[in-house]
């Protein structure tokens, strides 16, 4: 079965700064996706960004970029110029090639500083 | 458009007790998924809906949960008996296509106290 780790429960960066978040996975599957939740404080889950696997290239969504790395099985999240609406519990999420459920990681709240 | 809504935000019954959760997926969504975060862990799938059918139910916990999606549109959650362990929030999520890349939206939650 597949399993996402996210080891770092909470983090802080000061605005305008940057900051990595880390995802791990496990999976023997080599086709599968992989994304970044978003969900800011008592507001709904949004969707930040997201990796195919058999895309060399890693993703960008304007500030946010993803470090993939398929062999490591890692899918860092990496913020740039921090704002204070960036604030949030982030989610890596895996999700097979041939289903629709997404697995997720249990999450990293980020505080951002003024 | 609107989201994903998800009625009520919060409910606190006691243990034993029957509670039903509503989702209403954004309109022209076919598919439909519920997940479930218990305090503190991942967010866990609990169940797929095609329209109307039930794709894959393969994370409902047990018999006390009962999914329904008449006429394909919105869809419950009932738990009966509740217990204290399925306190947590219950996101609701839908998609227009299946599979790809297609993006999942999420409504804002149920949570869910039992006490």
């Amino acid at each position: 079965a597949q399993t996402v780790t996210q080891s770092q429960p909470e983090m802080s960066v000061q605005e305008a700064e940057t900051v990595t978040l880390s995802c791990t996975y496990d999976t023997s599957e080599s086709d599968y996706y992989l994304f970044w939740y978003k969900q800011p404080p008592s507001r709904q889950m949004i969707l930040v960004i997201r990796q195919e696997a058999y895309k060399q290239q890693n993703a960008t969504e304007n500030r946010f970029s993803v470090n993939f790395q398929k062999a490591a099985k890692s899918f860092s999240l990496k913020i740039s110029d921090s704002q204070l609406g960036d604030a949030a519990m982030y989610f890596c999420a895996y999700r097979s090639y041939n289903t629709d459920k997404l697995i997720f990681g249990t999450g990293t709240r980020l505080q951002v500083f003024p | 458009e609107a989201g994903v809504t998800q009625f009520p935000s919060h409910s606190v019954i006691e243990k034993g007790q029957t509670v039903t959760l509503r989702c209403d997926p954004i309109s022209g969504h076919d598919n439909l998924y519920w997940y479930r975060r218990v305090m503190g862990k991942e967010i866990k799938f609990l169940l797929h809906f095609v329209k109307e059918s039930k794709q894959d139910e393969s994370g409902m916990p047990n018999n006390r949960f009962l999914a329904e999606r008449t006429g394909g549109t919105y869809s419950t959650l009932k738990v009966q008996p509740a217990e204290l362990e399925d306190s947590g929030v219950y996101f609701c999520a839908s998609s227009r296509l299946a599979g790809g890349t297609d993006t999942q939206y999420f409504g804002p939650g149920t949570r869910l106290t039992v006490l």
